[in-house]
């Protein structure tokens, strides 16, 4: 069974900074996708990225761009000039896709709360 | 507007008083699934379906009923509620292809007496 670890319950940043979130991960498969997913006070669960693991580039959107590190099972989230709005649950989740249908559960991190200081 | 709701958003019950959660989502989604949120735990799934009347058991099941009668909706019934089964609950869906993004719902939280 694969396993989602975020070692950092909590971190803080002041705005404008640049913070970066980590994530591990243990899987014996060679194809999945990563996600990193934002969860803000209204508790709803917003895509941040998403990241196929045959593809070496990282992902980037916007400000958010992570540091996938596929044999070292390590996908990062680094949040660049970081905003009030950005306060918030971030969960890291692996998904193993099955290979007659296409989906398969998420598998989630326990989660980092994040916390943007004016 | 691409969307998946649920109702209600807040339910409080007493233990042993059935209930049941609606997921509805319009994007002619495929795949859903239903998770529940717990402090230090994450989520964590409970049931998913891959099409109509299609279901399976995913992590945590126990106490908990699906069914997908149509391919908008799929409610998470609790027969028989227990005080454990207090949690945020999240229904998702996704088109079902290979690594597709779960799209998830507002939530529903469930506080059982």
């Amino acid at each position: 069974a694969q396993t989602v670890t975020q070692s950092q319950p909590e971190m803080s940043v002041q705005e404008a900074e640049t913070v970066t979130l980590s994530c591990t991960y243990d899987t014996s498969e060679s194809n999945y996708y990563l996600f990193w997913y934002k969860q803000p006070p209204s508790r709803q669960m917003i895509l941040v990225i998403r990241q196929e693991a045959y593809k070496q580039q990282n992902a980037t959107e916007n400000r958010f761009s992570v540091n996938f590190q596929k044999a070292a099972k390590s996908f990062s989230l680094k949040i660049s000039d970081s905003q009030l709005g950005d306060t918030a649950m971030y969960f890291c989740a692996f998904m193993k896709p099955l290979p007659n249908f296409g989906n398969e559960k998420l598998t989630f991190g326990t989660g980092t709360r994040l916390t943007i200081i004016p | 507007e691409a969307q998946v709701t649920q109702n209600p958003r807040y339910l409080i019950t007493v233990t042993g008083k059935k209930l049941t959660v609606t997921c509805s989502q319009n994007m002619n989604h495929e795949y859903m699934s239903w998770y529940r949120q717990d402090p230090g735990l994450g989520l964590r799934q409970i049931y998913y379906s891959m099409n109509v009347e299609v279901t399976d058991k995913g992590d945590v099941p126990e106490g908990y009923k699906v069914s997908r009668k149509e391919k908008r909706n799929f409610p998470l019934i609790l027969e028989s509620p227990s005080p454990n089964q207090t949690s945020l609950y999240f229904c998702a869906s996704s088109s079902g292809g290979m690594g597709e993004t779960q799209y998830f719902g507002p939530g529903t939280r469930l506080l059982v007496l």
